[in-house]
């Protein structure tokens, strides 16, 4: 079957640190994987996104490579910021037509200055 | 593009009472909706995947006829909880995809809940 797995939370860093955030996976077939991030209160927003192996995702100095071999599509950001401070969901499509994504528990990110 | 909103955004109710929540892709044309709860701290749960014109498909443990859930369009869904008690206050929130994209799921802003 198809499963997520993150660490587990909540990470605390102080401004300027490195993060990285751990995800593996487990799949039949070849799926997408995506990050989600959720502030206080809000939906969840796309962060990043990688369709096939050895892609990248970036976005606002997020990364993430989604490595077959490891299976494991672990989020990174070489400074974090306070704004940074959120949930973050690692998920996986398995690219059939109505199928929801799958979510990994969710990761809380506290960033202090 | 691929904006996907809900309303209420937020609603206090009183036990017994039902609660309509309507999920519109604004646009473009979804193909299959789907409605997730969240508990706090918690990740997200998908309580149900919609097709437009056709009955919703519920994950085990949800009950339907508690969580009612009308595709009735390819651009609305929505789910009504009926008779509410405090134990259904939560955040739910949808999704939708496209038909040419269905990989890749366009989420709602989500709604909270709180019953009295």
């Amino acid at each position: 079957g198809n499963s997520v797995t993150q660490m587990e939370g909540p990470v605390t860093l102080s401004e300027e640190a490195f993060l990285t955030i751990n995800c593996t996976y487990t799949a039949t077939g070849y799926p997408s994987l995506f990050w989600y991030v959720q502030y206080p209160g809000e939906g969840l927003q796309l962060l990043l996104k990688a369709t096939k192996a050895d892609d990248k995702g970036s976005n606002k100095g997020f990364e993430a490579t989604y490595r077959k071999e490891t299976t494991s599509f672990h989020l990174e950001k070489g400074s974090v910021q306070v704004s940074d401070s959120a949930v973050y969901f690692c998920a996986l499509s398995p690219n059939q037509a109505g199928t929801a994504l799958i979510f990994g528990k969710g990761t809380t990110l506290s960033v202090s200055s | 593009g691929a904006v996907v909103s809900q309303h209420p955004s937020w609603v206090i109710c009183k036990s017994g009472t039902s609660v309509k929540i309507e999920c519109r892709s604004l646009d473009f044309q979804a193909t299959t909706m789907f409605w997730y709860r969240q508990f706090p701290k918690q990740s997200l749960m998908l309580m149900a995947t919609s097709n437009e014109g056709s009955k919703a498909t519920y994950e085990q443990g949800v009950e339907k006829d508690k969580f009612l859930i009308n595709h009735a369009s390819l651009t609305l869904s929505t789910l009504t909880v009926t008779s509410a008690h405090p134990e259904d206050s939560s955040f739910y929130i949808c999704s939708a995809t496209r038909s040419e994209k269905y990989n890749e799921q366009f989420f709602g802003p989500g709604t909270r809940l709180t019953v009295l």
